[in-house]
């Protein structure tokens, strides 16, 4: 069983299109998390969650928006998609939002986002 | 600003050790952690460290230097299923994850 899942895991779309990526994780984790792996490979945070409540949010455009139904899940919602949205986006989830080596960050598989 | 270094790629030989290197400088320290990513997957977990000293976990060992902001992970008898891209992050005193940008390991026969 998957732990923490993301649909689609490839995604080629226009630009000016809204587009969204689905994240739902089965470890009853209190933290998820969206980041960004761009051509550099280097891991920006995006968003977390932490109780359905936003706790960290760096400075990504609004275009980008999170969404959280409930603890198991956390969406990204893109609007007006440009070319340089076009990345690896990780969902992923903690057991607590702090330090420890308890809170090891799982990481879902990873959707490529392609904006053409 | 927030900085964490290590080398942008490396080469080792199937069955020896390598030792990669990661210095950084953050706002405030709370714990190092080692991710491997293969190509086209996700970062799983290595290692965490936030006490100085040496962590050892089957062939792969986490050093960690809090006064002089550094950490090596140490890979021993090399596989050649470790050639992927090993993760330094740290854990900043507001619990944010500084990445590296990683190191590409090469492993060969």
């Amino acid at each position: 069983d998957t732990a923490v899942s993301q649909t689609p895991k490839y995604l080629v779309t226009q630009m000016g299109n809204d587009k969204s990526i689905k994240c739902e994780q089965n470890l009853g984790h209190d933290t998820m998390y969206w980041y960004k792996q761009d051509s550099k490979k280097f891991l920006k945070i995006m968003f977390s969650y932490n109780n359905k409540e936003l706790i960290i949010n760096e400075t990504v455009p609004n275009r980008f928006s999170p969404k959280s139904p409930d603890k198991a899940h956390l969406n990204l919602h893109i609007n007006s998609l440009e070319l340089g949205d076009s990345a690896v986006y990780f969902c992923a989830s903690s057991p607590f939002e702090g330090v420890g080596s308890g809170n090891t960050i799982y990481f879902g598989e990873g959707s490529w986002l392609t904006v053409v | 600003g927030q900085n964490i270094d290590q080398p942008t790629e490396m080469t080792a030989t199937e069955g020896a050790i390598v030792q990669i290197n990661c210095t950084y400088q953050t706002s405030g320290f709370n714990g190092l952690f080692w991710y491997q990513q293969h190509a086209g997957e996700a970062p799983t977990f290595l290692s965490y460290n936030v006490l100085d000293g040496l962590e050892e976990k089957g062939r792969f060992s986490s050093f960690l230097s809090r006064s002089k902001g550094y950490s090596y992970l140490l890979l021993k008898e090399l596989q050649m299923k470790d050639s992927a891209s090993y993760l330094c992050a740290v854990l900043d005193s507001n619990y944010q994850l500084i990445w590296g940008a990683g190191t590409k390991l090469i492993i060969k026969p």
